[in-house]
């Protein structure tokens, strides 16, 4: 079926690096656009970024630009997102989010979600 | 940036009554770029209502959108039991902002 699939949670120091995974399934992976969203205990939803996983282009949110790396893989039609420098607030549950519709430009809002990859930064 | 600006915080009602969640931006949302989503706790949110008033695939018709500009409404017009949740508005376009969310709690 239609599904994001999200790796375990993690575990990281202050200073280090995190990657998650998102592997979708159930539908042409390279047709949609992907999005990474986090949120933070019991706070709201922080959009982090965009890649086309058609050809790899990305853009992230201007408060992450330089820490963070989006990329695919499409021959296992795998995104990742990659968070550098980790500190104590990037503590968080972490989000892929697919765009409601396939198309050639994204529409920026999400009809499909992985089930979230808690993220904890601690020394 | 746009911010967007959900009020109340906390509504607290019970089965079978009317919500009415607003959205307030901080600047016009051109095209009715807006969108809503519900959240239960442990869970991802999901879709519920897009370009301000379409209602996403296999929502029910008692979740409704409207408004443009600055201003934006979800309406649930008779609370189910699964419908006490947390719902975020979020603006759309050439990026994403959500709101702050409003919980909808049993009274």
């Amino acid at each position: 079926q239609v599904q994001l699939v999200q790796s375990g949670a993690e575990v990281q120091k202050p200073g280090a690096s995190v990657k998650v995974s998102c592997k979708a399934s159930g539908y042409t992976f390279t047709r949609y656009y992907m999005h990474w969203v986090r949120q933070a205990p019991g706070q709201g939803l922080e959009w982090m970024g965009i890649i086309n996983p058609s050809n790899g282009n990305t853009r992230y949110a201007q408060k992450f630009q330089g820490r963070v790396t989006m990329t695919r893989d499409t021959s296992t039609n795998t995104v990742y997102m990659e968070l550098s420098s980790l500190r104590s607030d990037d503590t968080a549950v972490y989000y892929c989010a697919r765009d409601r519709l396939a198309g050639d430009y994204p529409l920026w809002h999400f009809d499909l979600w992985g089930r979230g990859t808690l993220v904890t930064v601690s020394s | 940036e746009i911010v967007l600006t959900q009020s109340p915080g906390t509504l607290s009602l019970s089965p079978g009554e009317r919500a009415t969640l607003s959205c307030r931006a901080s600047q016009t949302i051109s095209t009715s770029y807006l969108a809503w989503y519900q959240q239960k706790p442990g869970q991802a949110p999901r879709l519920l209502i897009y370009g301000a008033s379409s209602r996403a695939t296999g929502i029910p018709d008692r979740f409704s959108g409207s408004g443009s500009g600055t201003d934006f409404t979800l309406t649930i017009s008779r609370l189910e039991p699964e419908d006490f949740a947390v719902y975020y508005c979020q603006r759309y376009g050439s990026s994403a902002t959500f709101g702050g969310g409003t919980k909808v709690e049993i009274k």
